[in-house]
This record gives structure tokens, sequence and C-alpha cells, in this order.
């Protein structure tokens, strides 16, 4: 079926680590775009991605990395992951990046760092 | 800072009842509006979009836009208990910058 994939759903890494969350979708939309979510704070962009080869930091990029060679890929690094970046993760992607089209999200990721 | 605003609730309405969520955002050249329903544990997923003043339905859902007031809500008509979740106010503003509000949760009581 068609759609978004987020892997792992979940995670748990200790401090200092490197983890990639990765994101793949099927629909060849052009933008994909990671959020996180924590109380308190609702959704905030991390980074997104305009093509292949084209990424933008978002409003929290520090600590993350991102790559997009594959239009359909779009993994997440966390470089030495700290517990501030505990957190649910979300991939969501849109087909053209204009006004008139939605965000379409991942089943998310949900990352623990000890 | 461009901010959109939500009652965190929680707002409870009892089964068959309107709930009505409301947003407020501040900037003024924001031209899309979402509003998408997040269960407790799951992703967020697209209820409605809005575009233009005016009320927009579909099904039980009415959004309601008022750009001169940077103001959108949505209606839920005939409320269920399955509707009970998180309802989050998106707004597009450029420059492929979606900014969600906090939520509202919504308990729909039997």
């Amino acid at each position: 079926d068609a759609g978004i994939t987020q892997s792992p759903r979940y995670k748990i890494t200790e401090t200092g680590r490197q983890v990639t969350l990765m994101c793949h979708q099927t629909w060849s939309h052009s933008y994909m775009f990671w959020y996180r979510q924590d109380l308190g704070h609702g959704l905030r962009l991390i980074y997104y991605s305009a093509a292949a080869d084209i990424t933008d930091k978002g409003e929290v990029p520090d600590g993350y990395v991102v790559s997009r060679s594959k239009t359909e890929n779009f993994p997440l690094t966390l470089e030495s992951a700290t517990r501030s970046q505990t957190s649910v993760y979300f991939c969501a992607s849109s087909q053209s990046g204009t006004s008139i089209t939605p965000l379409h999200f991942g089943n998310g990721t949900r990352l623990t760092v000890t | 800072q461009k901010e959109v605003e939500q009652n965190s609730g929680p707002l409870s309405v009892p089964e068959g009842a309107i709930a009505s969520l409301n947003c407020t955002y501040s900037d003024r050249v924001s031209q899309s509006f979402f509003w998408y329903r997040q269960y407790s544990g799951k992703s967020p997923e697209l209820i409605m979009s809005i575009y233009s003043n005016g009320d927009k339905e579909d099904g039980r859902f009415t959004a309601q836009l008022n750009k001169a007031s940077q103001y959108v809500s949505l209606l839920i008509r005939d409320s269920q208990p399955s509707d009970s979740a998180t309802y989050l106010c998106a707004v597009y503003t450029g420059g492929q910058n979606f900014v969600f509000g906090p939520g509202t949760r919504l308990s729909v009581l039997p």
C-alpha cells in the first residue's frame, strides 16, 4: 500500500550514540519533512527537503543531520544523541510544497535517549 | 515568531453535541489552514483544509475561516466518542513552513 513509512517505531539508545531514523515514501512527493513532537511544544520542524540533494533547516535543527540521495528516502541522523532529543519524531511529505498541499505524516518513531 | 494558538483543553462535550474548536494565528499573510486529528500514540491525520474566508463542510466537519480576525475554527456535529482525540491547527506561512498549534484535546462523553 502506498504511503509514508518510518522505522523503527520505537528506539532506545544511550547518550552519545549515533542513531538514524528512516523515512520512506511511495507517493513520489517532492517535499519531505522531519518534525519532533514534545509535550508543551507541539510539532516543531527539524529539517525539510524540496527534492533529492536539497535540504534546509527548520526551527530546531541543532544536533541533527539529514540527507536525501533518493526522492523516496529522507533519513534523520542524531550524530551524538542527548537526553533532550528524547521525543516522538514524525516524517511527513507533501506533493509540491505549494500552499494548497497539506502534509501527510508517517506513523512516527518514539525515541528514548537514556 | 509566527504563532498559532489553541486552547489546550480538555474540551468535553456529550455525545451528539456540537464540538467547537478554535485557533488563532499571528501571521497575516497566511493563506492555507489545516485541521489534523491525532489519536493518542498515533500520527496526525488530515481532516480538513481551508483556503478562503467562510465555511467549508465535509460530512460532520465544518471549518470556518476569518482572515480579517486571523481566526479559524472546526465544528464537529453529532460528536461521537470516536471523535475523542487531540485536534491540531496548522497554518502554512510560506517557505515550506507549516506552523502547528499545541492542539486541543477533545473528549466526547457517551
